[in-house]
């Protein structure tokens, strides 16, 4: 059985431009987890689908960031514009379902803002 | 307000040893436990997890105790191999809404020495 597949694994771009992330879950997953990572720091969550709906977006800075999972399979993460702070890695999981299932993470995506 | 804590950055042990990493837990309605792995470059791996109508589970050299009343809970890794040597994250959640998602701590770096 396939991962979580993300892409890319690595991204540079300078401060201003925009960026996009993308994640395949596991098949027949229906929860789909985007998570922010800074060095030295535990995942943050930043949204949570099930199925195609955002079911928490409380933590995605929606002025730049936003999301989408059409037809509750694939994602796309996009910053615009991204900030020298937006420096971190992207990981997306995703699980059977949310609360009571183990969730399983893509390798991430580590972005670079220059 | 850190919701899951994780309050050793780091923890050294000797291979043969036994490795216990803990972690503590605020909200009262998480009710599923897990613990993920981390290595360098790599997303997190799940390792274990413990639901809130169980105080142990075991799984090979990995067994995770739960302390409900006390909101705590911890690994114990018998016997450590330097294998081992990664970083830890606790995780928690809760059903229902935002308590369905995974909220993790910032991890223990776990050094076992040969």
């Amino acid at each position: 059985e396939a991962g979580v597949v993300q892409s890319p694994r690595y991204k540079i771009i300078e401060k201003k431009q925009p960026v996009a992330f993308w994640c395949n879950p596991i098949s027949g997953h229906n929860t789909l987890y985007w998570y922010l990572q800074n060095l030295g720091q535990g995942p943050e969550l930043l949204i949570r689908y099930e199925n195609e709906e955002a079911v928490d977006d409380s933590q995605l800075p929606k002025d730049r960031f936003s999301a989408e999972r059409l037809k509750g399979v694939d994602s796309t993460l996009k910053i615009q514009p991204a900030e020298l702070g937006d420096s971190a890695v992207y990981l997306c999981a995703s699980s059977w379902r949310g609360g009571d299932t183990e969730a399983f993470f893509g390798q991430g995506t580590r972005l670079t803002v220059v | 307000d850190q919701q899951v804590k994780q309050n050793s950055p780091s923890l050294s042990v000797q291979e043969g040893r036994i490795s216990i990493l803990n972690c503590d837990y605020t909200n009262s309605m998480f009710d599923y436990f897990l613990w993920y792995k981390k290595y360098p470059a790599e997303g997190p791996t799940f390792l274990i997890s413990i639901s809130s109508i169980k105080d142990k589970n075991e799984d090979g050299r990995f067994t995770v105790f739960l302390n409900k009343s006390a909101k705590h809970l911890s690994l114990h890794i018998v016997p450590s191999q330097p294998g081992d040597s990664a970083v830890y994250f606790c995780a928690a959640s809760g059903r229902g809404g935002s308590q369905g998602n995974l909220i993790f701590g910032k991890g223990t770096k776990l050094s076992v020495k040969p």
